[in-house]
């Protein structure tokens, strides 16, 4: 039972474009989600959360969007840049105010910056 | 600073042997959690530790254990290996408890079970 669904494994875009990843989940418990992005041989490496009570955040070229009733997420990248091409992860909690660190997965997707 | 190192880099196992993983965190950091990610999905939650003490446990048999030491650093124990716990084991150390601190990963052990 796939709670967080990355439905596209893979994602090209040109360089200086906009990169849109797409994230949904079942859950209607979840209150709080990151966005996680991993080079190879590399740990994951946070890039942006959002919680339930927002419906965007914002970080430099990178912003979150989450739309609750469609329980559905997307981080936009602009402009995409050549060292962004890696694997995103999306990631959602129940409970952020708790002492909860079960993070939930999708599968990821591979963006790939073509120059 | 140092970040979150994991030892050893590569392990190769025979299924029904036991191995042990290490976790060193990040200096000041209380908090480690182990994942388990099989190639082609995302990670899976594992253990949280906290002052010592397990503070979240995932879907996991009892084959898999964890502690966490004095200094905070950290073990992953897998005993009676199968094939399927080949994958790569994520450490990942934070201030504290709640999902709104941010977590640092360590580059992981990848584990082959034969």
């Amino acid at each position: 039972d796939q709670q967080v669904k990355q439905n596209s494994p893979s994602l090209s875009v040109q360089e200086g474009r906009i990169s849109i990843l797409n994230c949904d989940y079942t859950n209607s418990m979840f209150d709080y989600f990151l966005w996680y992005k991993k080079y190879p041989a590399e740990g994951p490496t946070f890039l942006i959360s959002i919680s339930s009570i927002k419906d965007k955040n914002e970080d430099g070229r990178f912003t979150v969007f989450l739309n609750k009733s469609a329980k559905h997420l997307s981080l936009h990248i602009v402009p995409s840049q050549p060292g962004d091409s890696a694997v995103y992860f999306c990631a959602a909690s129940e409970g952020f105010m708790d002492s909860n660190y079960q993070l939930i997965w999708g599968a990821g997707t591979k963006l790939i910056i073509k120059p | 600073d140092a970040g979150v190192t994991q030892s050893p880099t590569h392990l190769i196992k025979t299924r029904g042997q036991h191995v042990t993983l290490r976790c060193s965190p990040i200096s000041g950091h209380k908090s480690v959690s182990w994942y388990q990610q099989v190639l082609g999905q995302g990670p899976q939650f594992i253990f949280q530790y906290y002052e010592k003490e397990e503070r979240g446990r995932g879907n996991f048999p009892d084959r898999f254990s964890a502690r966490q030491f004095p200094n905070y650093s950290s073990e992953l124990n897998v005993n009676a290996l199968l094939l399927g716990d080949s994958a790569l084991y994520l450490c990942a150390s934070s201030v504290g408890l709640a999902v709104t601190y941010e977590q640092y990963f360590g580059p992981g052990t990848r584990l082959t079970v034969t």
